[in-house]
This record gives C-alpha cells, sequence and structure tokens, in this order.
C-alpha cells in the first residue's frame, strides 16, 4: 500500500515564528503536492513538485516556500507564521509521467494553528 | 480560482438511499477522480475517469463523464451510514502537474 506521512497530526505555532511541515512518500512517485484546506474553500493548490529540486506554484504559494531534496520527501515552509496560515495542510503525491495523470494519495493532514 | 465545482453542497439521505452528486469544469482535461474524505482526515481516491471514457463502475460507485457538457456526476447506490463524509472532484489539465479540486458535497447517511 502507498504510504504518504505527514510529520505532525496537530501543530501550535506563535505568529512569527518559522514552520516546517515534512511529507515523506514510499512509491516512488514522481509528483508531490502541498494544499491547505479551509472551510467553504474546499482544497487549494499551494506548491507542487514534478521531479527533485523542481517545484512550481500553485494557486496561493505567497507566505510559502517548499523543497524536494529527496525524490520522497516534500517539506513546506512558512517562513514567518501568521494567523491567516491557520489551517489544515494535505500533502499528496503521485505518479506522473507526461500527460498522463493517475490518482493522488494523500497524508493524513496536519492542522496547524498559529496564535 | 476552483474549476471543479461539486452540487449540491451538501445531500441527506436515508440508508439504503441512492445519492447523487455533480460536478462542473471549465476547461479541457486529462481526466477526472473523485476523492472521499471522512471528518478531519486525508482524502481517500475513488475512481478515476479520463477524458475518453464514458462511465465507470467500482462496487457501488458508478461515475459518468459528459465532455459535450464538462460535467461529471458520482452515484453511490444502496448507501450506508458509512458513506458519510465529503466528496470532491478533481479535474487534471491537459498538458499540467496540477490538479483543480472542487470545494466538496458533504454527504450525511441517516442510519
Amino acid at each position: 500500500d502507498v504510504k504518504v506521512t505527514q510529520s505532525s497530526r496537530y501543530l501550535v505555532k506563535r505568529t512569527g515564528e518559522k514552520v516546517f511541515l515534512e511529507c515523506v512518500q514510499d512509491m516512488d512517485h514522481e509528483n508531490m503536492f502541498w494544499y491547505r484546506q479551509d472551510p467553504g474553500l474546499g482544497l487549494r493548490l499551494i506548491y507542487f513538485s514534478y521531479d527533485v529540486k523542481m517545484k512550481e506554484k500553485g494557486d496561493i504559494p505567497e507566505g510559502y516556500s517548499v523543497s524536494r531534496e529527496k525524490k520522497e520527501r516534500f517539506s513546506l515552509i512558512l517562513e514567518s507564521a501568521s494567523t491567516n496560515q491557520t489551517s489544515m495542510y494535505l500533502c499528496a503525491s503521485s505518479f506522473g509521467q507526461g500527460s498522463r495523470f493517475y490518482e493522488q494519495y494523500f497524508g493524513p493532514g496536519t492542522r496547524l494553528t498559529v496564535t | 480560482s476552483q474549476q471543479g465545482e461539486e452540487d449540491p453542497q451538501a445531500l441527506s439521505i436515508q440508508e439504503g438511499e441512492n445519492a447523487t452528486m455533480n460536478c462542473s469544469y471549465k476547461t479541457s482535461i486529462n481526466n477526472l477522480q473523485w476523492y472521499r474524505q471522512n471528518s478531519g482526515r486525508g482524502l481517500v481516491h475513488l475512481i478515476l475517469i479520463r477524458s475518453n471514457e464514458r462511465e465507470k463502475h467500482s462496487g457501488r460507485l458508478r461515475v459518468t463523464l459528459d465532455t459535450s457538457k464538462k460535467s461529471s456526476s458520482l452515484l453511490i447506490t444502496a448507501s450506508r451510514a458509512a458513506d458519510t463524509a465529503s466528496y470532491f472532484c478533481a479535474t487534471a489539465y491537459s498538458g499540467t502537474y496540477k490538479y483543480i479540486f472542487g470545494t466538496g458535497t458533504r454527504l450525511k447517511v441517516l442510519a
């Protein structure tokens, strides 16, 4: 079974702190994604990566950065956390070869609260 | 902006009834996928239908795709209380790695 793990289920941070959210997948997937999920807004794509060291901005990248140094690990970084970044953060991975797309496998999510 | 829009936003039915939810999208897609999310958890993939397919089945799930209308529907037959969850459609644009998720349909199945 494909497994996507996220470093924390719940996280509480203070405004201005630097926050790292880690995601690891064990299926050698090329693509990895970070979403945030807010009530009434659904899932919104923050960043995605289609290969090691490659990344592309999603719909809401402001205030976030990412790192993918190894194929199995994709990190989301909040450089200076703000209260409007309080949200559920979901990591996902998928195969992706050219224009053929496959299903995404999601981690359990990290509920981040910034106070 | 979200491309996939689910309809209805919320649905409440009795156990044993069928549940139908719809998804509309705006541009050309490679495939369309449906996911389920139980409260406070990650999403679980249910079914994928490619742009050249019209209908697909998986157990009690039936998905249709109408590319001329840019819409898809998910039918859950003989619903169970365990089907209570939010259901999302996700579209994969042609020529890009991005997936766009809708805002979801909240399904409640009453025992």
